[in-house]
């Protein structure tokens, strides 16, 4: 079965700031990734996937996210945050075949104006 | 529909009391999740509906929880003689295949 772990549980950073938000997945084989949000009493929206092809996806909001097999990694980036940007993020990995979506344990993300 | 719809949304229930919670998927969606975030901890999976197969139910915590979808559409989570631990957002979310999962605004049940 899968498995998916998010190495920073809550990252506060000032406006304009860089971010890198980690994600690493185990599974043996072939998988489709992702990374939802959550802000503030909104319900979980997609930011970005992986299904196939380039390994560097861009998704909506500026944000972005590189998957590295070798390192069973799929880190979500964003050159410069913004107050707006305040919400949990979580990644998630299901077969490429189909399958269960699991989740991470959720980041959250606190950008101070 | 035009998104997943779940009801209720705010459930209070007294300790040992049996809850039900409904989904309503997207139309044409084959696969359905089921989901509890408690303060802290994320998206624990819970059960997993595909077409015609069996369901996956290895998330299920105990034997006080269960779900069906009936007619590969709507489905119902049902909770048993409810602890306080119990207490959380479910979520329902579904999807096509192999895409992407739209979720639900989620059910909040209490337990007092």
């Amino acid at each position: 079965a899968q498995s998916v772990s998010q190495h920073n549980h809550h990252v506060i950073l000032s406006e304009a700031a860089s971010l890198e938000l980690g994600c690493n997945y185990s599974y043996g084989g072939t998988v489709n990734l992702f990374w939802y949000v959550q802000y503030p009493g909104q319900h979980l929206q997609l930011l970005l996937k992986y299904f196939s092809g380039d390994p560097l996806v861009k998704g909506i909001k500026g944000f972005e996210a590189e998957f590295i097999k070798s390192k069973f990694s799929f880190n979500l980036r964003k050159p410069s945050v913004q107050w707006s940007d305040t919400a949990e993020y979580f990644c998630a990995v299901t077969p490429a075949q189909g399958g269960k979506l699991i989740f991470g344990q959720g980041t959250e993300l606190s950008v101070k104006p | 529909g035009a998104g997943v719809s779940q009801s209720p949304s705010n459930k209070v229930t007294e300790k040992g009391k049996d809850v039900e919670l409904r989904c309503d998927p997207i139309s044409g969606h084959t696969a359905l999740y089921w989901y509890r975030q408690s303060l802290g901890q994320g998206l624990e999976f819970l059960i997993y509906f595909q077409g015609n197969s069996a369901p996956d139910k290895s998330g299920l915590p105990s034997d006080r929880f269960s779900a069906e979808r009936t007619g590969g559409s709507v489905s119902t989570l049902t909770i048993q003689r409810t602890q306080q631990e119990d207490s959380a957002v479910y979520l329902c979310a579904s999807s096509l295949r192999v895409t992407e999962a739209f979720f639900g605004q989620g059910t909040r049940l209490t337990v007092v």
